[in-house]
């Protein structure tokens, strides 16, 4: 079965750090490009970041740079987001999502919650 | 920057009827557009990709159409299980090269 799965949400005080990790089974991880998803609560959703199936492009959105780092290990069919200086309106569920036809979001994880709170 | 606009927000039609959600970019993303069904507490579904390609495993009853600006999701006869909120998605292919989400349509039950 095709599956991704997030882990690694949490309660963390503004500024600090989390790392999300999505587990990727029952496909070739390698092959496909990858991407992080959030929705806060009762709003819609936004995309975050990309990385190609290789690491060699990455891609954030503006809401995130500088303060997210993607990344991938190929070896481990992982995923990660790197999150730090957390803030309020990062409160969020994170989905990781598999890319196809580099343009739609086919199968994503049941996402994994943060909330940001002092 | 794209934008995308969903019309109507709220959709109430009853088992059984057409519904027909609209998806408007605030320029030309060619076929470049898919559709996400999402229900309360799931991840979202893939129903549509490159605006009329039906994804895998989702029923005929779910179509979309449309190009450059302007596109389409309909759903020919409601089910049950179709009551959901229902989102489109475009890559830009320019710099900023990123992924949007419309802010999405909710099909009620009326």
């Amino acid at each position: 079965e095709v599956q991704l799965v997030e882990s690694g949400g949490g309660l963390v005080q503004p500024e600090g750090s989390l790392r999300l990790s999505c587990a990727a089974s029952g496909f070739t991880f390698s092959n496909y490009d990858m991407n992080w998803v959030r929705q806060a609560p009762g709003k819609g959703l936004e995309w975050i970041s990309y990385i190609a199936s290789s690491s060699i492009t990455i891609y954030y959105a503006d809401s995130v740079k500088g303060r997210f780092t993607i990344s991938r290990d190929n070896a481990k069919n992982s995923l990660y987001l790197q999150m730090n200086s957390l803030r309020a309106e990062d409160t969020a569920v994170y989905y990781c999502a598999r890319l196809i036809a580099g343009r739609a979001f086919d199968i994503w994880g049941q996402g994994t919650m943060v909330t940001v709170s002092s | 920057e794209i934008v995308l606009t969903q019309s109507p927000a709220t959709l109430s039609l009853s088992p059984g009827e057409r519904a027909t959600l609209s998806c408007r970019a605030s320029q030309s993303v060619s076929s470049s557009l898919a559709w996400y069904q999402q229900k309360p507490g799931q991840a979202p579904r893939l129903l549509i990709y490159d605006a009329s390609n039906r994804a895998t495993g989702i029923p005929a009853r779910f179509s979309g159409s449309g190009s450059g600006t302007d596109f389409t999701l309909t759903i020919s006869s409601l089910e049950p299980e179709d009551f959901a909120v229902y989102y489109c998605q475009q890559r830009s292919n320019w710099p900023p090269d990123i992924f949007t989400f419309g802010p999405g349509t909710k099909v009620t039950i009326k």
